[in-house]
């Protein structure tokens, strides 16, 4: 069965404190493995598309890395405005639809 | 890119009234795909709404219940019909603008029903 499981749910951190979020899933074939941000109240905003094992993408203090199980996103000096659920998802391997992780709320306290 | 704009945004409904959702985008779009966000859990897809055809559903989700409309490439509506307290949840409305798998959201309907 497709499955995406992210982890930690919750992770909180100081200012300038540098972590990762795990992102591991279970597709036979990937086609792609995407990472959002969603602040409270909104919808969720793109960030990354990693499509191969070794593939990396940053943006500001924020890299994704993908391997054949998993992808982290690492944060790097992480400021209060970072704060937010961070969401990864996945293709079906029927169709291109999007399974979705349940999301890790990070913190960051100033 | 794509702007969605998403109405209302938050609405809060007696049990067994409907409320319908739209959904209006910048651009012209082929797919057009519904979500539920309950409190604290991921994104369930509802429907896949494409202009000129019907809705595709999934699996628990029925069209009685959530009829959408795709009158033209830039706008859709979904309806919450005969709404129960289970039914309390955010509803966000997306798009697909290069057929990549990069969706584009809008901010959501937050849905309280009493």
């Amino acid at each position: 069965e497709d499955q995406v499981t992210q982890s930690p749910e919750a992770l909180r951190l100081q200012e300038g404190e540098s972590s990762s979020l795990n992102c591991s899933y279970t597709v036979s074939g990937l086609r792609g493995l995407f990472w959002y941000r969603q602040d409270p109240g909104k919808g969720p905003e793109f960030l990354f598309t990693l499509y191969s094992a070794g593939e990396e993408k940053e943006k500001e203090r924020l890299k994704a890395t993908l391997t054949k199980k998993e992808s982290f996103l690492h944060i790097t000096a992480p400021k209060p405005e970072d704060s937010a659920t961070y969401l990864c998802a996945v293709p079906m391997d029927s169709n291109y639809q999007l399974i979705w992780g349940a999301g890790t709320k990070l913190i960051i306290k100033p | 890119s794509a702007v969605i704009s998403q109405k209302p945004s938050r609405d809060i409904c007696q049990r067994g009234t409907s409320l319908t959702i739209q959904c209006q985008v910048d651009s012209q779009v082929t797919m057009m795909f519904w979500y539920r966000q309950q409190p604290g859990q991921s994104l369930t897809l509802i429907a896949t709404a494409n202009q000129g055809s019907e809705a595709t559903y999934e699996s628990g989700f029925v069209i009685d219940k959530f009829p959408i409309s795709r009158p033209n490439l830039t706008f859709s509506t979904l309806t919450v019909s005969n709404m129960s307290p289970e039914d309390s949840s955010i509803y966000l409305c997306s798009v697909d603008v290069g057929r990549t798998g990069e969706l584009f959201f809008g901010e959501g309907s937050r849905l309280t029903v009493l």
